[in-house]
């Protein structure tokens, strides 16, 4: 089945410490985003990227990272500069960049020990 | 500046009624709106979404909303609430043009809470 697959689900981190959460689509999406949720804040955008190798910055990038090599993948690295990254990152795709609809992963939970 | 507000940060309805979940979004040019669900530690199920047409949609798990231009507002509605339709619902705009980089803007979100 196609989807958007994100790993791990759960993970722990201890400060000063860089993670990278992994974001993998088989729906042959063009664009690829990143979320990060938290309670009564809705979803906020911290990096979207519509084409291999090009990404841009959404409304929260300071302290977060990503990669676009291949159409299939976009990981996103929170990094030790990111000052409060425990949160519930998704991982969404759509077509063309465009404003179709969002399919979304099934989300990754960081916690910050 | 877009933005989306659900005035309602949590709803309790009783099982069988009827539900209004409400939106409302700033935007200058055509919005394509969207509702979303979402299970707690899970990720976004698009409900139903409006690009143009008829301003009254319909979706899935027997939900509709109506889109209201004149008071920028995208409310969702369902006749008989089930207690599987507890979660949190957001509502999300979309720019209506070719040069937009296909971001969404959420709302804070709505939790319904179903009771028996």
């Amino acid at each position: 089945d196609g989807g958007i697959t994100q790993s791990p689900k759960y993970l722990f981190r201890k400060e000063g410490q860089n993670v990278t959460l992994s974001c993998e689509q088989n729906l042959n999406h063009d664009a690829m985003y990143w979320y990060r949720q938290d309670p009564g804040q809705g979803l906020r955008l911290i990096y979207y990227s519509q084409i291999v190798n090009d990404f841009q910055k959404g409304d929260i990038a300071e302290g977060y990272s990503v990669s676009r090599e291949k159409k299939e993948s976009f990981p996103l690295t929170v990094t030790s500069a990111q000052k409060n990254p425990t949160a519930f990152y998704l991982c969404a795709s759509n077509m063309q960049g465009g404003a179709g609809e969002l399919f979304f992963g099934e989300g990754s939970r960081l916690t910050v020990l | 500046a877009q933005s989306v507000t659900q005035p309602d940060i949590h709803i309790t309805v009783s099982e069988g009624a009827s539900l209004e979940l409400r939106c409302n979004y700033s935007y200058g040019a055509t919005p394509y709106l969207f509702w979303y669900v979402q299970s707690p530690g899970q990720g976004l199920q698009l409900l139903l979404k409006y690009f143009s047409g008829d301003t009254l949609v319909q979706g899935i798990k027997g939900f509709e909303a109506e889109f209201k231009r004149s008071q920028s507002s995208f409310n969702l509605r369902k006749p008989s609430v089930h207690w599987s339709d507890a979660a949190e619902y957001f509502c999300a705009v979309g720019a209506g043009s070719s040069s937009n980089t296909g971001k969404l803007i959420f709302g804070q979100g709505t939790t319904l809470q179903v009771k028996p």
